[in-house]
């Protein structure tokens, strides 16, 4: 139980283009996914806490406006790297909390697979 | 991208041994921690957690120790296997969680 998964698992595109992560959990509701980005060799730096139906919370130094993060269900987050450059080349990994009730622990953080992002 | 020179710390361990991983933290405030166990290319594993009103748990293979007046974390993992080939990361926080920078595990066949 308390599966996460992140669709795709490894993408890559041109510098200025635009692209979309997907974190889902799949057996448990959750109200509250994180976002984070791993550099080789580092460890995960939180990027952004995602709350369903509000705004997403940004860590400092993070631009809300190129990663645009939307919450739109219990089970679905998504992160929007816009106008992508090289420098953005990473692996993005999210992360669901469980709900009460909705059959996984509400004090841990479940993590994706995460998604190797790379940007030529 | 990454930086020119960094590196994470290696423990190797020979197949068998016991392994001992360390951490420390700086928020005497943490009340919640977490060991992650992580492979390469894949997202972190949650292997054991601790909370601050604890100095020990063991779950299988796996103990965690904690020392709040050191503010100190340790994992140990018992009769280590190729399998535990991995990078481990601690992590405090309640809501939102801090990870450290992380140890890399090689067992030795």
């Amino acid at each position: 139980g308390a599966v996460v998964s992140q669709h795709p698992s490894w993408v890559i595109c041109k510098s200025g283009t635009s692209v979309k992560i997907e974190c889902r959990s799949l057996d448990f509701q959750a109200t509250t996914m994180f976002w984070y980005r791993q550099f080789p060799k580092q460890s995960l730096m939180l990027m952004a806490t995602s709350n369903e139906g509000s705004k997403a919370t940004y860590e400092q130094g993070v631009e809300k406006d190129k990663f645009l993060i939307n919450h739109a269900s219990l089970t679905l987050s998504t992160l929007t790297v816009t106008s992508a450059h090289p420098e953005d080349s990473s692996f993005y990994i999210c992360s669901a909390l469980g709900q009460v009730g909705a059959g996984a622990r509400t004090d841990t953080q479940y993590f994706g697979p995460g998604t190797r992002l790379t940007v030529l | 991208g990454e930086s020119v020179g960094l590196h994470l710390p290696t423990l190797s361990v020979q197949e068998g041994d016991n392994s001992i991983i360390n951490c420390a933290y700086s928020n005497s405030a943490s009340d919640y921690f977490i060991w992650y166990k992580q492979e390469s290319g894949k997202g972190p594993q949650f292997i054991i957690d601790i909370r601050s009103n604890m100095d020990k748990r063991q779950g299988q293979r796996v103990t965690v120790l904690l020392n709040k007046t050191v503010k100190h974390l340790s994992l140990q993992i018992a009769a280590t296997q190729p399998g535990d080939s991995a990078v481990y990361f601690c992590a405090h926080g309640s809501y939102q969680l801090t990870f450290g920078k992380g140890t890399k595990l090689s067992v030795i066949p």
